[in-house]
């Protein structure tokens, strides 16, 4: 789905280095989450966000920090990255038109801790 | 908080078969249960849906049914092909207010054979 993006789509750090990964959407919802996705558990919520001033510990939020720049922009952060951080990062949207929260994913990120 | 278990975590069938992947949850208020497909490389996407008001829901070869009273939905996909190929997950959600995140299971790898 073209309309949420994620940059950079791939990237290599080091242990120790402060990274950030970037969402942005172009389909005006006002809901937004960061998923990190690990081979055998699936998709993990970190931090999720319902409107520009509302941000929400997800369920392994440890070591990320989140800012929701804009309606349309919400960035993750790795403050110091760590090895068992390596995994797959997805952005998500949604909103709740007619009651039913659809989410719609990003391409994903694929981060590498060395 | 919900809790939504999700089996079997691998499932390989012949094509043409069906398949069909269980899920239960813990929150009797949810009441939104939505099946993503992500094939290899590639975001979840929705390819099906079911409200709590509704006990079965069907589109062309994929299937929803949902057991209220023992906390259970499944996702039937019938004359499978090797389209169909992917790790599906199943999620949970009380849809509305602050509370309507949705809570995925660990995903199932379905594999089909030619």
């Amino acid at each position: 789905d073209a309309d949420v993006t994620q940059t950079p789509r791939n990237r290599i750090t080091k242990t120790g280095k402060r990274i950030m990964l970037e969402c942005s959407q172009t389909k005006g919802h006002d809901r937004m989450y960061w998923y990190r996705q690990d081979p055998g558990l699936g998709l993990r919520l970190i931090y999720y966000s319902f409107d520009v001033k509302d941000i929400n510990k997800g369920e392994i939020s440890d070591g990320y920090s989140v800012s929701r720049q804009a309606q349309a922009k919400f960035s993750l952060s790795l403050e110091s990255a760590i090895p068992n951080q390596t995994a797959l990062y997805f952005c998500a949207t949604s909103d709740l038109r007619g009651g039913l929260e659809t989410q719609y994913f990003g391409p994903g990120t694929r981060l590498l801790v060395l | 908080g919900e809790n939504v278990e999700q089996h079997p975590s691998t499932l390989s069938v012949q094509e043409g078969d069906s398949a069909v992947i269980k899920c239960t949850y813990s929150d009797s208020a949810s009441n939104y249960f939505p099946w993503y497909k992500q094939e290899l490389g590639k975001r979840p996407q929705l390819i099906i849906d079911i409200r709590s008001n509704v006990g079965e829901k069907k589109d062309q070869r994929i299937a929803v049914t949902l057991n209220k009273t023992a906390k259970h939905f499944s996702l039937h996909i019938t004359e499978t092909q090797p389209e169909d190929s992917a790790v599906y997950f199943c999620a949970a959600s009380r849809y509305g207010g602050s509370q309507g995140n949705l809570i995925f299971g660990k995903g199932t790898k379905l594999s089909v054979k030619p």
